[in-house]
């Protein structure tokens, strides 16, 4: 059964480091998210990307976010400058249209 | 503002007892409600979607049913396998796909 897989599992970094969470969509979907939930709160929708641009982004998708398809295949988060406050669970998420997504495993990072 | 609330926070069931979580919803114009299981660590797993007020969905021991107001999550006979935190989204009105989540709820199944 296809499936979202996001890549490291565990990511640790120093406040103002750059980091890059990766994922790989299900092969056949169009529509590309990343959430995230930090420790004992709710899921939180981070931005939406289709055909190569972001569609929707949330106040917390600041300067310092970024995303990207790089080829066909991958689908990126790079956070320029962590901030203490980024430590969460980042996940990725896929559909084939504007309808039920399919949710990765998480990466958790964690910002010392 | 659209909003997703769910109840109640925890609960407690013993192997065999039935019972329902509740999902609150106020949004302007629902494009779909999801209902998914999230293990701890783990990401958020599909279990339904539902579109429209009166549709309902099975799977195996769950079913959801969805109102204009709020969505329900029937357990009948649960297993211990089946504690969990149940998480329940909204579809935002824009076209982006976004979805708004609730806090969950936390089972605990005992056997």
């Amino acid at each position: 059964e296809p499936e979202v897989t996001q890549t490291p599992s565990h990511q640790v970094t120093q406040m103002g480091q750059e980091v890059i969470l990766r994922c790989v969509p299900i092969s056949n979907h169009l529509y590309f998210y990343w959430y995230r939930q930090i420790l004992g709160q709710k899921v939180e929708f981070l931005v939406s990307f289709y055909n190569n641009e972001i569609s929707e982004k949330s106040e917390i998708f600041d300067d310092q976010f970024s995303v990207e398809r790089p080829d066909g295949s991958n689908f990126t988060l790079k956070i320029r400058s962590t901030k203490l406050e980024d430590s969460a669970m980042y996940f990725c998420a896929s559909s084939s249209q504007e309808g039920t997504q399919y949710f990765g495993p998480g990466t958790r990072l964690t910002v010392l | 503002e659209d909003q997703v609330t769910q109840s109640p926070e925890a609960l407690r069931l013993q192997e065999g007892e039935s019972s329902s979580l509740n999902c609150s919803y106020t949004v302007s114009g629902l494009r779909g409600l999801f209902w998914y299981r999230q293990d701890p660590g783990k990401g958020p797993e599909f279990l339904f979607t539902l579109y429209s007020a009166g549709e309902e969905k099975e799977k195996e021991r769950l079913k959801a049913t969805l109102t204009k107001k709020e969505s329900f999550l029937h357990i009948t006979a649960p297993k211990p396998e089946d504690s969990a935190t149940y998480l329940c989204a909204v579809q935002a009105p824009s076209n982006t796909g976004k979805l708004i989540f609730g806090q969950g709820t936390t089972l605990q199944v005992k056997p």
